[in-house]
């Protein structure tokens, strides 16, 4: 157990509804990142957040994605008219941010969604 | 962020030690090489960062050579558990969003 947790830890949704996960990070940590991974891939990033400010988002991320960070703590993700091509493991990690370095990024146990 | 290319799969037995060299030729001078090691239905778990030579802790060791254009994970003595994908990125903070660029990996399978 890194101390990132997330939920739901399993999603099965029909093909055009909407889907949101929830990630609680370390909490004294600043910076959370998403990241998507598909079978046999490694982890994609998605998006992150520095406190509550979303700072940077992959073309990845389509119109149909949001994320929020509103009081710099838990973050959620939520996909609109789901698609099956979003069938992925939906991972979040948290850091320290700044400082020297390469910080170390502490990842949750992912949210599996599949759209049916 | 610098490339890495790293063998798509590796076998070994319980016991043995087991290397996993990683290439990135075009290594910043701020990067820093770090190893994740992914179990399945689980997220990435750090291993072990370096910037040169030879960086250890009580899981691995990471071999650079002074050119830093590759990387070798060693682990020790491995066992059924360390069956898993290992990912080597390359990369540095520096005020950056520091986001992580993961390749496909090396799966690692230990067999009895």
């Amino acid at each position: 157990d890194t101390g990132v947790s997330q939920d739901p830890r399993h999603k099965i949704t029909k093909r055009g509804q909407n889907v949101t996960f929830r990630c609680d990070p370390i909490s004294e940590h600043n910076r959370l990142y998403w990241y998507r991974q598909t079978l046999g891939q490694g982890p994609e990033f998605l998006t992150y957040f520095q406190n509550e400010a979303q700072l940077e988002k992959s073309r990845l991320l389509s119109d149909r994605f949001s994320a929020e960070r509103p009081k710099g703590s838990f973050s959620t993700l939520e996909i609109q008219r789901t698609e099956q091509g979003d069938s992925a493991m939906y991972l979040c990690a948290s850091t320290r941010g700044g400082g020297g370095g390469w910080n170390e990024q502490f990842f949750g146990p992912g949210t599996r969604l599949t759209v049916l | 962020l610098a490339k890495t290319t790293q063998p798509i799969s590796m076998d070994s037995y319980e016991g043995q030690e087991v290397n996993i060299t990683c290439s990135h030729n075009n290594i910043a001078t701020n990067d820093y090489i770090t190893w994740y090691q992914q179990f399945p239905s689980q997220g990435p778990r750090f291993i072990i960062q370096g910037y040169k030579t030879k960086v250890t802790n009580e899981v691995a060791s990471l071999f650079i050579p002074a050119d830093r254009k590759s990387s070798t994970l060693s682990l020790p003595r491995v066992s059924l558990s360390d069956t898993a994908v290992y990912y080597c990125l390359v990369g540095g903070d520096g005020g950056s969003q520091g986001n992580l660029i993961f390749g496909k990996g090396t799966k690692l399978s230990v067999k009895p």
